[in-house]
Parts: C-alpha cells; sequence; structure tokens
C-alpha cells in the first residue's frame, strides 16, 4: 500500500494566522491519465469528511479561497491563509492513485 | 441534489451479523463507483472497497478481503456493506463515499459523502 504520510500531526495556530500541512508518499501519485489523485478532506467534530481540494490543487466551490493545495510527484501542501474559527478540525491527505487507496494521518488544526 | 443517506446506529454481539446501507440519490446512480471507510474510534480514514453499481464490479483493499461483502442494488439506487460474523474489533463509523471513474473528467470523485453509520460490537 501507498505510505502517505503527514505532517505536523498537531498544529496549534493563532486567529488570523496561517497554517501549512505537508504530505508525502512513498510513490509518484501521478496516475496513468496524466493526473495526480491527491484529495484534502477536512472533518469536523462529529461530521463526514468533506472534500477541500482535488487533483492536488483544485478548490471544491464553497471552499473559502483561503484554502490552497500545492505540490507535484509526491511530495503535497495544504495551506490555510487567515485561520478562522471554523477551521477547527482534523485535515487528511488521500492518494486515490493507486488501490488501495490510503490516507494520511490527519493533522489536527486547533487554536492556540 | 446529489445527497448519500445511510443506515441508522447498530449495536451488535460478537459473532451476530449485520448489512448497512448507503442509498443514493441526486444522480445517476448506476455512473458512479460507490465506496465503505472505516473509520475506528478516534482513529483515522481506511477504504475497505469500491462497488459500481453499473456492472456490480467489485474491488477490496487486502486488509478487508474476505472480512466483509459490499454489495449493490441499482433498482434502489442503494449500496451494502456486510459482515457475516462481528468482531469486537469491527466496532467503528462506516462512511460510504462516491467516485467518478476517472476517464469521466469532471473531478466528480469522492465528492460527497454519507453521514456515517457507527456500528459498536459488544458483549
Amino acid at each position: 500500500d501507498v505510505v502517505m504520510t503527514q505532517s505536523p500531526l498537531s498544529l496549534p495556530v493563532t486567529l488570523g494566522q496561517s497554517a501549512s500541512i505537508s504530505c508525502r508518499s512513498n510513490r509518484s501519485l501521478v496516475y496513468s491519465d496524466g493526473n495526480t489523485y491527491l484529495i484534502w478532506f477536512q472533518q469536523r467534530p462529529g461530521q463526514s469528511p468533506r472534500r477541500l481540494i482535488y487533483k492536488v490543487s483544485s478548490r471544491d466551490s464553497g471552499v473559502p479561497d483561503r484554502f490552497s493545495g500545492s505540490g507535484s510527484g509526491s511530495d503535497f501542501t495544504l495551506k490555510i491563509s487567515r485561520v478562522e474559527a471554523e477551521d477547527v478540525a482534523v485535515y487528511y491527505c488521500m492518494q486515490g492513485t493507486h488501490w488501495p487507496y490510503t490516507f494520511g494521518q490527519g493533522t489536527k488544526l486547533e487554536l492556540k | 441534489e446529489v445527497q448519500l443517506v445511510q443506515s441508522g446506529p447498530e449495536v451488535k454481539k460478537p459473532g451476530e451479523s449485520l448489512r448497512i446501507s448507503c442509498k443514493g440519490s441526486g444522480y445517476h446512480f448506476s455512473r458512479y463507483w460507490i465506496g465503505w471507510v472505516r473509520q475506528m474510534p478516534g482513529k483515522g480514514l481506511e477504504w475497505m472497497g469500491l462497488i459500481f453499481p453499473g456492472d456490480s464490479n467489485i474491488t477490496y483493499s487486502p486488509s478487508f478481503q474476505g472480512q466483509v461483502t459490499i454489495s449493490a442494488d441499482k433498482s434502489t439506487t442503494t449500496a451494502y456493506l456486510q459482515w457475516r460474523s462481528l468482531k469486537a474489533s469491527d466496532t467503528a463509523m462506516y462512511y460510504c463515499a462516491r467516485t467518478e471513474p476517472y476517464y469521466y473528467g469532471s473531478g466528480s470523485h469522492f465528492d460527497y459523502w454519507g453521514q456515517g453509520t457507527p456500528v459498536t460490537v459488544s458483549s
């Protein structure tokens, strides 16, 4: 299975500051069609995962533009600028290139 | 509006059987994969398997092969996850999610999730 490694696992942030989460895979995530199926999810307490970013950097409709994804190959980043209280959640990266699909361990964003 | 609505909470004893469901609506059910994801208490997310209702093509994660059975009924637009003999270690929240075949190219992969079905297995 492809191993997805997130860091940090805990991310204390001050309101209004920026946050960055790294996600690395042990294999390239470029699919045979040339796309890279790296997705970022947000999971608030007691809720289902919500897709924020797909194919590395495409933001879902309704997701604030404070969220952005970047990276290539096996090295990816989720950036949240101007953190708000509603951003408190666990963030997961997931690769949808190699079956079985796999998630990172999750990064818990909390307020300082 | 696309929706995946899962069946309600379950409390079972070890050794009992169980089937939980995920009903899709608001889209062409047969044309999207439905996957099942496990989240054990306080832990991360794990893919269990996928089914394509259009032709009942199923793929299981090796970790779950032989442990569960995934099925779907196109006529009722419902996918199922089934256990023959539950163990305490099956206690978890189970989510369903849809994803398009990648060649569709519309970006509709893993975009809608069910609300989750909590399963508790305890004697």
